[in-house]
């Protein structure tokens, strides 16, 4: 059965570096989604993604995000400056035509 | 903006027993989700519902899309051990993003 994969499962940075997460979404899918789950707390959405740009952002999506795809395949989520507060688990999706959103096993993003 | 109570927040389960555990919102939603995360693991889709009144089960477990397109419930039948694990709820208003609750624990009683 298809699934969404993420890229690292782990990654430690420190306070002030860029970090770049990696998904790979169902190859069927059209829309794509970032979420991030701060340790112990909801699924909190970030951005969704179609047709090669933002369809909506959140208010956590700020100047220091950024989201591509880069090819066929991956979608990126780009955090330019990071901060301790973006420790989380970020969480990618992709989506049916039936609204039914997949996620990826996760990256856990630990700053320092 | 849009608002998910979940509750219970959690329970303690004994291998058979039916568990029950709801979400309700603020907002009308057009979809409703339920999904179940296990201990650093992404979230797995149990249920999708898509109409008021809809009532779907995917084996042990049966979810409703509430009349009032405001709440939505999820029953998991004859518990075992491997049910455990933190199950959300999750909605979708109009346009693509879901707002999660914050989760049922389902823990086993020793």
């Amino acid at each position: 059965e298809p699934e969404v994969t993420q890229t690292p499962s782990h990654q430690v940075t420190q306070m002030g570096q860029e970090v770049i997460l990696r998904c790979v979404p169902i190859s069927n899918h059209l829309y794509f989604y970032w979420y991030r789950q701060i340790l112990g707390q909801k699924v909190e959405f970030l951005v969704s993604f179609y047709n090669n740009e933002i369809s909506e952002k959140s208010e956590i999506f700020d100047d220091q995000f950024s989201v591509e795809r880069p090819d066929g395949s991956n979608f990126t989520l780009k955090i330019r400056s990071t901060k301790l507060e973006d420790s989380a688990m970020y969480f990618c999706a992709s989506r049916s035509p039936r609204y039914e959103q997949y996620f990826g096993p996760g990256t856990r993003l630990t700053v320092t | 903006g849009q608002q998910l109570n979940q509750s219970p927040q959690s329970m303690f389960i004994q291998e058979g027993e039916d568990v029950s555990m709801n979400c309700t919102s603020s907002s009308i939603f057009n979809t409703w989700l339920w999904y179940k995360q296990d201990p650093g693991e992404g979230p797995v889709l149990l249920i999708a519902l898509y109409k008021a009144g809809e009532l779907t089960s995917n084996g042990r477990l049966t979810a409703q899309f509430g009349i009032t397109r405001k709440d939505s419930f999820l029953n998991i039948s004859a518990s075992i051990p491997s049910d455990v694990g933190i199950y959300f709820c999750a909605g979708r208003e109009y346009g693509n993003k879901l707002v999660f609750g914050a989760g049922t624990i389902l823990r086993v009683k020793s």
